[in-house]
């Protein structure tokens, strides 16, 4: 089976480093993607892990740990434009997302 | 715009119609997926296509569910005799499918509505 658990909304201030969590069980487990998506919009992609450390592509970095079925996305420098869902995705025997983390950026 | 196109953007239907939606991916995207999406959680897969063939079927994925792509190219999904549960989202995603490309690019979505 596959579950995949990510904190429901979280609140951080403009120009803060905010980390969102994922733990996962997935069989057959291949990756882990980052989707970010604003109200009304489709997701878009945002990282990729399939071995343990971390990835950084900007402001945005991804861990990923696979013995311990977890992995974190880091966003420093916190912009207004930031505040959307961020979706962790498992890419195993099928493909599953967790259900967001609503990410609110206070001025 | 990513690439991925769907149609239509908005579908209101009344319990029991039928309704089918169209999705065009990127021409030289091999795979393509659907998912469903409700407020407030993440999308659920529903089914996904290698080229012509239906790879993999959720079980949330009814007997009123069928998609095809019959060509390899688009994709439709329809929902036969239609229930107030079925109002959601209905997103669809395309990727090359190779070991190196691994970028869901999703499209903007059809929102069903269902009275």
């Amino acid at each position: 089976g596959q579950n995949i658990d990510q904190p429901t909304e979280m609140t951080a201030t403009e120009g803060a480093i905010v980390q969102i969590n994922c733990t996962y069980q997935t069989s057959g487990f291949n990756g882990l993607f980052w989707y970010q998506q604003h109200a009304g919009e489709a997701p878009t992609f945002l990282s990729y892990n399939v071995l343990d450390g971390l990835e950084e592509k900007g402001r945005f970095s991804s861990f990923l740990s696979r013995s311990k079925g977890y992995s974190y996305l880091l966003l420093k420098e916190l912009q207004m434009k930031d505040s959307a869902s961020y979706l962790c995705a498992s890419e195993g025997q099928n493909f599953v997302f967790g259900p967001g983390t609503r990410l609110s950026v206070l001025p | 715009d990513t690439g991925v196109s769907q149609d239509p953007r908005h579908k209101i239907t009344k319990r029991g119609q039928n309704v089918t939606f169209r999705c065009d991916p990127i021409s030289e995207h091999n795979r393509l997926y659907w998912y469903r999406q409700t407020l407030g959680q993440g999308p659920e897969f529903l089914t996904y296509f290698q080229n012509e063939a239906q790879l993999e079927k959720s079980r949330l994925l009814s007997d009123r569910f069928s998609a095809e792509r019959p060509k390899g190219s688009f994709s439709t999904l329809e929902i036969q005799r239609t229930e107030q549960g079925d109002s959601a989202m209905y997103l669809c995603a395309s990727t090359l499918g190779g070991s190196s490309d691994y970028e869901q690019y999703f499209g903007p979505g059809t929102r069903l509505t269902v009275t």
